[in-house]
């Protein structure tokens, strides 16, 4: 069974920094592209970024340059790494797999809230 | 970037309405476009890829169709269970998601 858990959220100040992590588990993450997207309180969805089954990153505009996506296929995990935080980053972030080499997702985590606040 | 329109953000029905839910692009994307369904506190739920190809145990009354910058989502008989919101989501460069709908009852 295809699974993926986020976790690593929480408080944190404007301008600091946060991991989150995605732990999978029913498929080989090499063999698979992994995407983010958030959501913020009562807002819709806004993708974050994706790590391509080439191994290549690709990030939204409003995340470029301070978020960083990769890989540990050893254990499993994709990570989020998030730098200079800001109050509009507070969201509900999920991680999800891509479905036959494509970046649309049919298995996704639970999310895991981030809360960027002083 | 493309951009996602999607329409309307909030839709009224009633069991067993037939509803529509539209997506434009601001640029062709052939038929690399998705829809989901999601539900407070949840996961959004994949529903159709490529346009109008029905995920593997997603309900027959769901429908998807179009091609190139206009699409759309329908639900035949609208049943209890699908009271929600739907997003759609392009992925033929990079990804974007549409604003959502939210479908409400009446």
């Amino acid at each position: 069974e295809v699974q993926l858990v986020e976790s690593g959220g929480g408080l944190v100040q404007p301008g600091r920094s946060l991991r989150l992590s995605c732990t999978t588990s029913g498929f080989t993450l090499g063999d698979y592209g992994m995407s983010w997207s958030r959501q913020a309180p009562g807002k819709g969805l806004e993708w974050v970024g994706s790590f391509t089954i080439r191994g290549t990153t690709e990030y939204a505009a409003s995340v470029k340059g301070r978020f960083t996506i990769s890989t540990d296929d050893s254990k499993s995990i994709a990570y989020l790494q998030m730098n200079s935080l800001k109050t509009e980053d507070t969201a509900v972030y999920y991680c999800y797999r891509w479905e036959s080499g494509s970046s649309y997702g049919n298995h996704w985590g639970q999310g895991t809230l981030v809360t960027v606040s002083s | 970037d493309i951009q996602m329109a999607q329409s309307p953000s909030t839709l009224s029905a009633s069991v067993g309405d037939r509803v529509t839910i539209t997506c434009r692009a601001s640029q062709s994307i052939s038929s690399w476009l998705a829809w989901y369904q999601q539900k407070p506190g949840r996961a959004p739920k994949l529903l159709i890829y490529k346009a109008s190809s029905l995920e593997s145990g997603v309900p027959s009354r769901f429908s998807g169709s179009g091609s190139g910058t206009e699409f759309t989502l329908t639900i035949s008989s609208l049943q209890p269970d699908d009271f929600a919101t739907y997003y759609c989501q392009q992925y033929h460069i990079y990804s974007t998601f549409g604003q959502g709908t939210k479908l409400e009852i009446k």
